[in-house]
């Protein structure tokens, strides 16, 4: 079974540009979760889809949103870039399903690395 | 709440020296508890997981996990390090999928 893909793998941006970035998960899982990694504030959790829909959020700012399509793949999006967005971006996928395995394990991508000039 | 502590934000150990990383964890119900390792310019990778069947959890090269309970404590190590170890290791409690990540430790293998 291929992995969780993220594209791109590094992006360069300007302040007050927009950047989306692209998760795709295993195949048949249908929760998305969204990190941001940086050295001073470590793994923070933006946001969880499951099925299409937004299930958890963390303590992010408007500015970061995302979706997920039919097919489980997600998106996410940074508008109004600011220099402390920049980070690494990880997307993580998790089984189907009503068990504890289903719920708990994470599997992640490589990351979007993502520099705000 | 849950919350989770790494002491170290950098452990170094000589190859072949013990490893030992710290997490102490605090929830109001028994969690499920993990231990990952992030590579240099990767993501995480799930090293093991404790799930209540055993206190002891063995995992991927030859890392273990004991949970004590009395002391909220699951503590990572590996008897001997090797220099292929160097990396972050994060500890992380999780509950129907809202996960609660560590700082994080870095480990340096020493030749």
């Amino acid at each position: 079974k291929a992995g969780v893909t993220q594209t791109p793998r590094y992006l360069i941006k300007t302040r007050g540009q927009q950047v989306t970035l692209s998760c795709s998960p295993i195949s048949g899982h249908r929760s998305v979760s969204w990190y941001q990694q940086t050295p001073g504030q470590g793994l923070q959790f933006l946001f969880e889809y499951f099925s299409e829909t937004q299930r958890n959020k963390g303590n992010f700012p408007g500015r970061f949103s995302g979706r997920q399509f039919s097919n489980s793949r997600s998106e996410m999006n940074v508008s109004t870039l600011e220099l402390g967005d920049s980070a690494l971006y990880l997307c993580a996928s998790s089984p189907s399903g009503t068990g504890w395995l289903a719920k708990n394990i994470q599997y992640f991508g490589a990351g979007t690395r993502l520099s705000v000039l | 709440a849950q919350s989770v502590t790494q002491l170290g934000s950098h452990v170094s150990v000589s190859e072949g020296a013990l490893v030992l990383l710290r997490c102490n964890y605090s929830s109001s119900v028994p969690p499920y508890l993990f231990w990952y390792v992030q590579y240099p310019n990767q993501g995480l990778q799930l090293l093991l997981k404790y799930t209540s069947a055993a206190t002891l959890v063995k995992g991927i090269n030859g890392f273990e996990a004991e949970f004590k309970k009395s002391e909220t404590s699951f503590h990572l190590t590996k008897p001997s390090a090797h220099m292929s170890d160097a990396a972050e290791y994060f500890c992380a409690v999780t509950r129907d999928q809202k996960v609660t990540f560590g700082t994080g430790t870095k480990l340096q293998v020493i030749p």
